[in-house]
């Protein structure tokens, strides 16, 4: 199957920086990408879809400019967490479908101090 | 609403007995449908799909899934449990048939496979 590979598989930031999260596909070109959060023994929550050279589009409750996501290329889209919180704390991560299922990323542990 | 179902939190089988995970949904038209698996601090795997065709779909690892349009449901089973499939599965719905389409995902059940 296709391979999406996310980067860092962990982080640990101080309160105020950024973040930045890779999500590449390498085996195929992504038009499309999507972003999740999980929280601890809970199901994936989509954040936004990610177009390949436009705007992404944010689920409702997600704030836009707290979580920028750029998908400047066909295998590329990265999501920066802005002036990261602990609250921010959590596990993100990245899919692209191909023609029928989905594949996923590694997923990358975000733990904001 | 578009919505998918996994009525059981966890679900705990003895190692080589069968075991059946739970799926319904609620979406229009013939959605595409599918079961992953995650592993402790890990993405998520793809194990199977259902898109048109013999009810009965085959996956990874032994597993097997049977759609049933009339009542809606896409349970997930496998003939003999092992002790490492022991992960959380969850399972998914593609309503439309573009790349771009949005996944549903099910609230996971967490499957414990005891020796």
């Amino acid at each position: 199957g296709a391979v999406v590979s996310q980067h860092p598989s962990w982080v640990i930031c101080k309160s105020g920086t950024s973040v930045k999260i890779e999500c590449r596909s390498l085996d195929f070109q992504a038009t499309t990408m999507f972003w999740y959060r999980q929280f601890p023994k809970q199901s994936l929550m989509l954040m936004a879809t990610s177009n390949e050279g436009s705007k992404a589009t944010y689920e409702q409750g997600v704030e836009k400019d707290k979580f920028l996501i750029n998908h400047a290329s066909l295998t590329l889209s990265t999501l920066t967490v802005t002036s990261a919180h602990p609250e921010d704390s959590s596990f993100y991560i990245c899919s692209a479908s191909g023609d029928t299922e989905a594949f996923f990323g590694q997923g990358t542990r975000l733990t904001v101090v | 609403a578009q919505s998918v179902a996994q009525p059981e939190d966890q679900v705990n089988v003895a190692e080589g007995n069968p075991l059946t995970v739970k799926c319904t949904y609620s979406v229009s038209g013939n959605p595409y449908l599918f079961w992953y698996v995650q592993y402790p601090n890990r993405g998520l795997q793809f194990l199977l799909k259902y898109i048109t065709g013999d009810n009965l779909v085959k996956g990874s690892y032994g597993f097997e899934a049977e759609f049933n349009k009339s009542q809606t449901s896409f349970h997930l089973k496998k003939p003999s449990a092992l002790v490492s499939d022991s992960a959380l599965y969850f399972c998914a719905v593609r309503p439309g048939y573009s790349s771009a389409s949005k996944i549903i995902f099910g609230s996971g059940t967490r499957l414990s496979i005891r020796p």
